[in-house]
């Protein structure tokens, strides 16, 4: 099985920088994927991280650290289009990906 | 491509009735996954194919609901008479056999509301 923990909710202002955690453990590790996912429609592809370290695509970037089971999410200059559902879903190798239950951000002005 | 395709989007119920909803994957994927979500939690896993494979249930997949992708394309999941506790959204989401770096893309669900 897989035990995931990300936080419930955080709030944050427009342009600020926020950072969520996700913690893990599985067995048959194969990388970590985050979704997002706004309220009422379908989770959508944000990143996948296979090796350690940061891996950055415009305002999100996502960091890995395999041996502390441990992946972060970190948006840049926050707009409140990015008010969301954000998934953590460790990769388990050989059986379909298992989510958290979100981390629900809300980006206020 | 017109991506992940589900349907009905939306379908009310009485208790004990049986439904069916539909998904079509996209076409080069041979991965068909359904999920379901309840308000204010992630999607839980229900089960997966690969072509017309199934190769695994969850334990909530209980004798009620049956899954099938007969020739390997679109999928259908039937909950056999409803209870109000099957009320959420049901995801279908594809992949290819690798599902690598891409993820898996979800379609837009169908919201079961059993009254």
């Amino acid at each position: 099985g897989q035990n995931i923990d990300q936080p419930t909710e955080m709030t944050a202002t427009e342009g600020a920088i926020v950072q969520i955690n996700c913690t893990y453990q599985t067995s048959g590790f194969n990388g970590l994927f985050w979704y997002q996912q706004h309220a009422g429609e379908a989770p959508t592809f944000l990143s996948y991280n296979v090796l350690d370290g940061l891996e950055e695509k415009g305002r999100f970037s996502s960091f890995l650290s395999r041996s502390k089971g441990y992946s972060y999410l970190l948006l840049k200059e926050l707009q409140m289009k990015d008010s969301a559902s954000y998934l953590c879903a460790p990769n388990q190798a050989g059986t379909a990906l298992i989510f958290g239950k979100g981390t629900t951000l809300s980006v206020s002005s | 491509d017109t991506g992940v395709s589900q349907n009905p989007r939306h379908k009310i119920t009485k208790r004990g009735q049986n439904v069916t909803f539909r998904c079509d994957p996209i076409s080069e994927h041979n991965r068909l996954y359904w999920y379901r979500q309840t308000l204010g939690q992630g999607p839980e896993f229900l089960t997966y194919f690969q072509n017309e494979a199934q190769l695994e249930k969850s334990r909530l997949l209980s004798d009620r609901f049956s899954a099938e992708r007969p020739k390997g394309s679109f999928s259908t999941l039937e909950i056999q008479r409803t209870e109000q506790g099957d009320s959420a959204m049901y995801l279908c989401a594809s992949s290819s056999s690798t599902g690598g770096t891409e993820g898996y893309t979800f379609g837009s669900g169908t919201r079961l509301t059993v009254v």
